[in-house]
């Protein structure tokens, strides 16, 4: 099993709602991490999981809340978002978080902030 | 710190002309090299990688890049495109370093004609 799952796979919320995105690997992987990409953009490097433990958080607003309850899960919580914020949230994981393996990216969550 | 530039933003290519990307990287060590593709409202699928070794290498899909390191380049090439490799073309550099995540190019649109 190679496959990263994400899901749901489009998301509507409202300015003032609560929901989680959420991430599944099997492959055994050590490091998991959430990226943002805006249309005709790269990914945007948003929280590292290494070995269950946040290793990265690259300044983001803490309307995301990010939770890795087991080596096989990762959520993205959200909050209070802004329209700024609609965008493909892309999952990846690794074996480790280091250069020299390769990235698994998920289909992404399509998210849209009204 | 390492860092990707792709400087073709958009390329157009007739359906089985022969096709490369460009793709040039910073870095003070050897790097480990990725191309990934994009398909619209997609993840992000490898390609194809360099870690050391043979500096030609063959992915999947009948793609092959080179690493160049006198030119710090990892272009990308095809001989003969169809009009399924239209997608947006990632490519990214990983660091030996624990604690890292891929650092990607803006990317490439690449469109076919018929």
């Amino acid at each position: 099993d190679t496959e990263v799952t994400q899901t749901p796979k489009h998301l509507v919320m409202g300015m003032t709602n609560k929901k989680s995105l959420k991430c599944e690997q099997h492959m055994g992987h050590r490091a998991m991490y959430w990226y943002k990409q805006k249309a005709k953009k790269p990914p945007e490097l948003m929280f590292v999981y290494s070995y269950e433990k946040l290793s990265i958080n690259e300044s983001v607003p803490s309307r995301f809340s990010p939770e890795c309850p087991n080596s096989s899960l990762l959520n993205l919580h959200l909050h209070a978002l802004q329209p700024e914020d609609s965008a493909l949230y892309l999952c990846a994981s690794s074996l480790r978080d280091r250069g020299d393996t390769e990235a698994f990216f998920g289909q992404g969550t399509r998210l849209t902030v009204v | 710190a390492q860092s990707v530039t792709q400087p073709d933003i958009h390329i157009t290519v007739s359906e089985g002309a022969s096709l490369e990307l460009r793709c040039n990287y910073s870095y003070g060590a050897t790097p480990y090299l990725f191309w990934y593709v994009q398909s619209p409202g997609q993840g992000l699928q490898l390609l194809l990688k360099y870690f050391s070794g043979d500096t030609l290498v063959q992915g999947i899909k009948g793609f092959e890049a080179e690493f160049k390191r006198s030119q710090s380049s990892f272009n990308l090439r095809k001989p003969s495109v169809h009009w399924s490799d239209a997608a947006e073309y990632f490519c990214a550099v990983g660091a030996r370093q624990a604690g890292t995540a891929l650092i990607f190019g803006k990317g490439t649109t690449l469109s076919v004609s018929s």
